[in-house]
């Protein structure tokens, strides 16, 4: 049973639009969610994260917004650029800090020149 | 300041051989963490350590995976009689309590391939 559920395999955007990937979770458990973009042979890098006690979080181009009542979140770029090309997975965990992550399939980000 | 690392960054083994895979955290991180992601999926726990104890080894998928964590520092993962479906990047991550709660980070990952 898939937790985290990333339901877009892939996205495709002309640069200096806006990307929006989205993710669903089930686990109401959940109280803390995270986005993380990996480039191919390289490690997740995090990007941004929001507790369960906001709605928005902001941090340059990166906005990730939280539906709890929905179970799902967003995480926008705006502008796009070429060089956000690359996968992003959406990770969510339950009871604070220090515990074990539990992450979507990803979603395949291409900023179009 | 250095980041996580692991080693070998790619390892090839014949089935029913063992494998071991190193990680070192970031310097004066607690906690550590093993995950692995198979082709096409997303990261999946493997287990988790505080300091040297491991309180949760819930994602270890056989008797044939264990880890320790000696020092607080470095750890080993190991698989013995390793199998065709242990093929995947094994990745390690860390994480401090003033980083902000679940926020782990990766190190470049080890590239398992089992003949």
């Amino acid at each position: 049973d898939q937790q985290v559920k990333q339901n877009s395999p892939s996205l495709s955007v002309q640069e200096g639009r806006i990307s929006i990937l989205n993710c669903d979770y089930t686990n109401s458990m959940f109280d803390y969610f995270l986005w993380y973009k990996k480039y191919p042979a390289e490690g997740p890098t995090f990007l941004i994260s929001i507790s369960s006690i906001k709605d928005k979080n902001e941090d340059g181009r990166f906005t990730v917004f939280l539906n709890k009542s929905a179970k799902h979140l967003s995480l926008h770029i705006v502008p796009s650029q070429p060089g956000d090309s690359a996968v992003y997975f959406c990770a969510a965990s339950a009871n604070g800090a220090n515990s074990k992550l539990t992450f979507g399939k990803g979603i395949t980000l291409s900023v179009r020149p | 300041g250095a980041g996580v690392s692991q080693s070998p960054s790619n390892k090839v083994t014949e089935k029913g051989k063992d494998v071991e895979l190193r990680c070192d955290p970031i310097s004066g991180h607690t906690a550590l963490y093993w995950y692995r992601q198979s082709l096409g999926q997303g990261l999946e726990f493997l287990i988790y350590f505080q300091g040297n104890s491991a309180p949760d080894k819930s994602g270890l998928p056989s008797d044939r995976f264990s880890a320790e964590r000696t020092g607080g520092s470095v750890s080993t993962l190991t698989i013995q009689r390793t199998q065709q479906e242990d093929s995947a990047v094994y990745l390690c991550a860390s994480s401090s309590s003033s980083a902000g709660a679940g926020t782990q980070y990766f190190g470049p990952g080890t590239r398992l391939l089992v003949l």
